[in-house]
């Protein structure tokens, strides 16, 4: 059965400071990865998607970036955080022949 | 483009109620996904359902059933006998691509059920 891992699981960091959160998927293979961010208020606001390796589509102009270096693992990073950058990151991944997806455990992010 | 209205909120019900969750969505298309999700306290969303355009049968599983109908672009969700362990964020969304590739998902704000003993 797929599975689908994110670290770490919470994060305090400062503003100005880097930041590397990874998403790993089990048990599949060639799926389509998310990034999405959850502020205070619930909604999820979609940032990143890739369908292969190297591919990375932007829904959003941000000072995050994702990577995708192998067929499993999505990156999301940042040089510099915000303070508006805290929030709840979730990473998802679905088949690619169908439309649901299936989400990690996230990271809680807090920038102070 | 598509939008997902989840109008309520905040439920609150009483043990042993039934609920019923609302969503309405909005699509050019006629070819698109509906899909709810739970997210319990602990953060990670959890998927239900998924529903196509194409098949307006209702769906019951268990104590949750679903009922899609086009005419009103809604797709709405009930619980029956509601439990504590329904306390949680639930989100309906929406895809238009009819394959994978693409299937980017439009999420409404969620609605917060609290199911007091």
């Amino acid at each position: 059965s797929q599975t689908i891992h994110q670290w770490p699981a919470t994060l305090v960091q400062p503003v100005g400071s880097p930041l590397s959160l990874e998403c790993t998927v089990e048990g599949t293979s060639n799926p389509n990865l998310y990034w999405y961010r959850q502020a205070a208020g619930r909604g999820l606001q979609l940032l990143f998607y890739s369908v292969g390796i190297g591919q990375i589509s932007s829904e959003v102009p941000q000072n995050l970036s994702a990577s995708r270096p192998q067929d499993r693992q999505f990156i999301l990073s940042s040089k510099k955080l915000l303070l508006s950058d805290s929030g709840f990151y979730l990473c998802a991944w679905s088949p690619g022949q169908h439309n649901e997806q299936f989400f990690g455990p996230g990271t809680r992010l807090t920038v102070l | 483009a598509q939008k997902v209205t989840q109008a309520q909120t905040e439920i609150s019900v009483v043990e042993k109620e039934d609920v019923t969750l609302d969503c309405v969505y909005e699509t050019r298309d006629t070819t698109y996904y509906l899909f709810w999700y739970k997210q319990p306290p602990s953060g990670e969303l959890v998927f239900l359902i998924r529903r196509n355009s194409f098949d307006e049968q209702n769906e019951i599983s268990g104590r949750y059933s679903w009922n899609f109908q086009k005419s009103t672009s809604s797709f709405n969700f009930t619980i029956t006998a509601s439990q504590v362990v329904d306390s949680a964020v639930y989100f309906c969304a929406l895809s238009e691509a009819p394959t994978g590739a693409n299937s980017k998902l439009t999420f409404g704000k969620g609605i917060t059920l609290s199911v007091r003993p």
